[in-house]
Parts: structure tokens; sequence; C-alpha cells
């Protein structure tokens, strides 16, 4: 079965930092672009990052450029989404999704991991 | 930055036939894809490419897109189809994933 999991939620206060993971299983981690999209209580899909299998494109959304880090570790079947200076607006449920090698979508995604900034 | 429309809400009859549309300028030249998230539950890729149905995916969800509107079309409709639909593409001019607001589809 192919399988997304992710954690590393917790709360947070302002100006803190977390780090997310994302475990893969069940195909060829390296072969896929994976993405981070993130959720806010009662709010829609916003994605926040992108990275290829290789790790050589990486891009963020406006709202996170600067402030959080994409990366992977192939041999590890791992995805990081190291989170700086965090704000109140970064409140969210954050998904990891594989995303289709020709058509861009997001065919499979974990069940996600709650960060609440508040102090 | 790129924007997708969706209409907040959508309501329809069980058996018949709901249509949710996302507007986007231009948009028929970009490939959407659409998302059905149910309450409390991981959003599902239902339909890719414009039309494409991922495996698992029942025939009764089809997807089109022209010019300036894409169309998610849910035909005969059932009560596990409530849920929130969402639109996506990809904007190459700055490499960006754009997500519209996403549809509540209300099964009366």
């Amino acid at each position: 079965e192919m399988k997304l999991v992710e954690s590393g939620g917790n709360l947070v206060q302002p100006g803190g930092s977390l780090r997310l993971s994302c475990i893969a299983s069940g195909f060829t981690f390296s072969s896929y672009s994976m993405n981070w999209v993130r959720q806010a209580p009662g709010k829609g899909l916003e994605w926040v990052s992108f990275i290829s299998g290789s790790s050589s494109r990486i891009y963020y959304a406006d709202s996170v450029r600067g402030r959080f880090t994409i990366s992977r570790d192939n041999g590890e079947n791992s995805l990081y989404l190291q989170m700086n200076s965090l704000r109140a607006e970064d409140t969210a449920v954050y998904y990891c999704a594989r995303e289709q090698p020709a058509a861009l979508a997001f065919d499979i995604w974990g069940r996600g991991t709650m960060v609440t900034v508040s102090s | 930055s790129y924007v997708l429309t969706q209409p907040p809400s959508v309501s329809v009859a069980p058996g018949q036939t709901a249509r949710i549309t996302c507007g986007g300028y231009n948009i028929g030249s970009k490939s959407v894809h659409w998302h059905q998230q149910k309450p409390g539950q991981a959003p599902v890729l239902v339909v890719y490419d414009d039309s494409g149905r991922p495996s698992g995916i029942p025939e009764r969800f089809s997807g089109s897109n022209s010019v300036n509107t894409a169309t998610l079309t849910i035909s005969r409709v059932e009560a596990g189809d409530e849920a929130d639909y969402y639109c996506q593409v990809w904007n190459s001019d700055n490499n960006h994933i754009v997500f519209g607001g996403g549809t509540k589809l209300t099964v009366l």
C-alpha cells in the first residue's frame, strides 16, 4: 500500500520553530516530486512548497518563502519541512502530498499533522 | 498571482447531476485537477488532467475544461459524495501550485 505519514506537529509560540516529517512507503520515493499543503481551521487548501525527486528544484509560496525550508532524504524515504519564525497565521493542518510525474496532480496525500502557533 | 474562483456551495438532490465550476483566466490552457475532501479526512484526487479518472474513482466523476472555466461533473449523485471539492492547477509563470477556494457539495 502506498502511504504517507506526517509527524512533528505541535503547539509552538509565535517566533518559534518546528520541523515536520513525512515518511513514505509502498513506492519508489526518489522518483516522485513532493509537496507540502496546509489547511487552516475551517479554511481551504493552501500550497506551501514543492521539491523535485532529486531536490534540484524547490519552490515556495510567497507566504512562507524565507521562513520555511523543504528538504528530503531519499535514502530514508523522508520529506521534511523546517518552519522558522512561526506566526499565528501558520496555524493549520499540514499535509504532505505526492505529485504524479506527468500530470502534476497530487495523487497521494498523508493524513496531516496539526501545527498550532499561539502564546 | 493566478486566481481560481469556485462557488462556495452547490446543492443537488440524490440521483441528479452536480456541476462544480472553477474559473480562471485562460484556464483552458492549463491542466486542472480536482480533489474531494470529506470532513476530518485528507483530500483525495478524483479527476486529473481535466478529465482523467484515477483508479478506484467511480465513472460518475468526470471533468471538462474550456477557455476560462473548468467543470467537475458528478452524475447520479449519492449521499456519500457530500464533501468539499477543490480545483488545482500549476501556474508555470511563477512555478506555484494554485488551489481554488473550494466548493461544499450538499446532497439534499
